[in-house]
């Protein structure tokens, strides 16, 4: 069974300060790995998608790195601003009828 | 296609009734997954569909729980004589035929809380 374990569990930063959010997953035979955002009460949204084969992916301020042989991806969010605070998901995928499995995710504050 | 929709966002509900939740997923999409999430937690899988067919069900979901998905298109969760412990968020997601290879697309999920 795939256990993720996300650190740190929760932080707080001035705005302005980059974030780095680290994800760990014991299976490391995955296909991809997705990073999710959830606010408060609400759904998850997408916000990176990371294959196997690559070693990171990115979209905006947002960077997403892979290292599959030692089970880790780091999600980069640069010059955090308020609307950056959320609960910050990861979720590898094994492939075939494999679900994705989660973490419980790093909770972020962005102070102004 | 605007996406996964789930219905109702809000449920409350006293202990012991039945409740029932509706989840469209992308049109596309064959694979339909069922997740719940407390407080604090990380989504945990429930069930999942290949159109129509049920192919997994987690040791989570108690015989108070039944989904179905007719046609391979909606998906309904019904909970029977429901718990305080149901309280949750219940999610809903789909991907396409060839699993999480394009990435899960998530709806903005039901919110229960039986009182």
């Amino acid at each position: 069974k795939q256990e993720v374990t996300q650190i740190p569990a929760a932080l707080s930063v001035p705005e302005g300060e980059n974030l780095v959010l680290n994800c760990s997953f014991t299976d490391s035979a995955i296909y991809n790995l997705q990073w999710f955002r959830q606010d408060p009460g609400k759904g998850l949204t997408s916000l990176l998608l990371i294959q196997s084969s690559q070693r990171e992916q990115t979209s905006g301020r947002l960077n997403a790195s892979l290292d599959k042989s030692s089970g880790r991806s780091t999600l980069y969010i640069a010059a955090s601003q308020p609307g950056d605070s959320a609960t910050y998901l990861c979720a590898p995928w094994l492939g075939g009828n494999n679900r994705l499995a989660f973490g419980k995710g790093n909770q972020v504050v962005v102070i102004p | 296609d605007t996406g996964v929709s789930q219905d109702p966002r809000h449920k409350i509900t006293k202990r012991g009734q039945n409740v029932t939740f509706r989840c469209d997923p992308i049109s596309e999409h064959n694979r339909l997954y069922w997740y719940r999430q407390t407080l604090g937690q990380g989504p945990e899988f429930l069930t999942y569909f290949q159109n129509e067919a049920q192919l997994e069900k987690s040791r989570l979901l108690s015989d108070r729980f039944s989904a179905e998905r007719p046609k391979g298109s909606f998906s309904t969760l019904e909970i029977q004589r429901t718990e305080q412990g149901d309280s949750a968020m219940y999610l809903c997601a789909s991907s396409s035929p060839q699993g999480n290879f394009f990435g899960y697309t998530f709806g903005s999920g039901t919110r229960l809380t039986v009182v």
